[in-house]
């Protein structure tokens, strides 16, 4: 069950286009986080905030940039794409753990990006 | 830092063998730990998870126990079936206090008829 929206599943952009991957979830989770996934598997988080209007950057530099508004709202932005931008993009969400337990993260089924 | 190493694939299984997938953490303190699926074309499933030492996650026949003495969790399957072809995560929540989510690198798993 998706819980958690990604919008478009697949985009194909020429260079130098401003464009805006959307996700939305309908659980109320504080935490949200973008995920870049190259070729190979390997997750690369880029983006994460703890709530509205808390965004922070993640382990790989990105020249993407987020914002968080709305609780269900954590929109990605590349104001120009270029071929190296081409990737999937994995947005996810997670609560708030209770003591040690932390919860899962709950992914979209992600944007495939390609830039020409 | 905290990290995930994780057994290198592909895996290639005949129908009904055993699979393990090693999964090994460095962290300080107590994370908890997951393993994930990704089917083609998907985002990442919780496929089990286990929060605190000797706890056994299971589901759909998947288990893994949270070693800390060996600071280990492994998945295994005792019969996998051609429909769990996939990506295997394993990833543990980071300890560090920024509740961020450390993943290893997938293991790809083909099972044959």
């Amino acid at each position: 069950e998706a819980d958690i929206y990604q919008t478009p599943r697949y985009l194909v952009i020429g260079t130098g286009k401003k464009i805006t991957l959307e996700c939305s979830q309908t659980m109320g989770h504080d935490k949200m986080y973008w995920y870049q996934q190259d070729p190979g598997m390997e997750l690369h988080l880029i983006h994460y905030s703890y709530g509205v209007n808390s965004t922070e950057k993640g382990d790989l530099s990105s020249e993407s940039t987020v914002s968080r508004i709305r609780t269900e709202h954590f929109p990605l932005t590349l104001e120009s794409a270029r071929p190296s931008h081409t990737s999937q993009y994995l947005c996810a969400s997670s609560e708030y753990p209770e003591g040690p337990r932390y919860s899962p993260l709950h992914f979209g089924n992600g944007t495939r990006l390609t830039v020409t | 830092g905290d990290s995930v190493t994780q057994m290198e694939g592909p895996v290639t299984l005949s129908e009904e063998a055993f699979l393990t997938i090693n999964c090994t953490y460095t962290a300080t303190g107590y994370p908890s730990l997951f393993w994930y699926v990704q089917y083609p074309g998907e985002g990442l499933q919780l496929l089990l998870k286990a929060t605190k030492a000797d706890d056994k996650g299971s589901n759909k026949g998947f288990e893994a126990t949270y070693r800390k003495e060996t600071t280990s969790f492994h998945l295994e399957k005792g019969s996998v079936q051609v429909s769990d072809s996939a990506v295997y995560f394993c990833a543990l929540s980071s300890t560090s206090g920024t509740y961020k989510y450390i993943f290893g690198t997938g293991t790809r798993l083909k099972v044959l008829a």
